[in-house]
């Protein structure tokens, strides 16, 4: 079975501060890890995945198979940045695919 | 080029009555999947069609049903609707043919409340 946890629901931060989303995950093969982003009154929306290893409005993430985690980081937050985040797994399921999302993590960036 | 999208954009309906979502997939894309979200269950996966054959399905009860025409286009159904299922149900789509490595694009979503 596969399953994300994000285990906090509310991060707060001010403008300037790094942030730091955490996400851990369980599947037992090689997953794909997504980032989604949910800003007020849009759609759920692509953020940035591992196999790209980008770097998307200044947020990267690293996977670390040994602590089994994909955390969302930003070292400067900024006031637009305050969403709803989703970490979400994709594994191989019978040639197509099914994301298992966490239960997301409402930022919020003060000003 | 266009992007996901849901129609109706919200409904409200009775118990025991029954609801059909509709979603169109960016131009291209074959692979249709449907997701609940609700505040106490998140985002959960519904079910995934490909070429008009349901691919892959989660852990709903049989009153949750769709389907996939010719031009990828999607349809959900919920049969005698339950007041649990007022949720927001989302629709997303990809090429289909890269496995666990495709990203999805999500819908705007169509709202439903039932009464």
């Amino acid at each position: 079975a596969q399953r994300v946890t994000q285990p906090e629901k509310l991060l707060s931060v001010f403008k300037g501060a790094p942030v730091e989303l955490k996400c851990n995950y369980s599947y037992s093969g090689s997953p794909e890890l997504f980032w989604y982003v949910q800003y007020s009154r849009q759609r759920l929306q692509l953020l940035l995945r591992h196999i790209s290893r980008e770097s998307i409005k200044g947020f990267t993430a690293d996977l670390n198979k040994g602590e089994t985690s994909f955390h969302l980081k930003k070292p400067f937050a900024q006031e637009e940045d305050s969403a709803m985040y989703y970490c979400a797994l994709s594994g191989l399921v019978t040639s197509g695919s099914r994301l298992t999302f966490g239960e997301g993590t409402q930022l919020t960036v003060n000003p | 080029k266009a992007g996901v999208t849901q129609t109706p954009r919200y409904l409200i309906k009775t118990r025991g009555q029954q609801v059909t979502l509709s979603c169109s997939p960016i131009s291209g894309h074959r692979s249709v999947s449907w997701y609940q979200q609700t505040p106490g269950q998140g985002l959960q996966f519904l079910f995934e069609y490909f070429s008009e054959t349901q691919r892959n399905k989660g852990n709903f009860p049989g009153r949750f049903s769709g389907r996939q025409f010719s031009n990828s286009r999607s349809e959900m159904n919920v049969s005698t609707l339950e007041l649990g299922d007022s949720a927001l149900y989302l629709c997303a789509s990809s090429f289909g043919l890269a496995g666990e490595k495709e990203t999805q694009y999500f819908g705007p979503g169509t709202r439903l409340l039932v009464l």
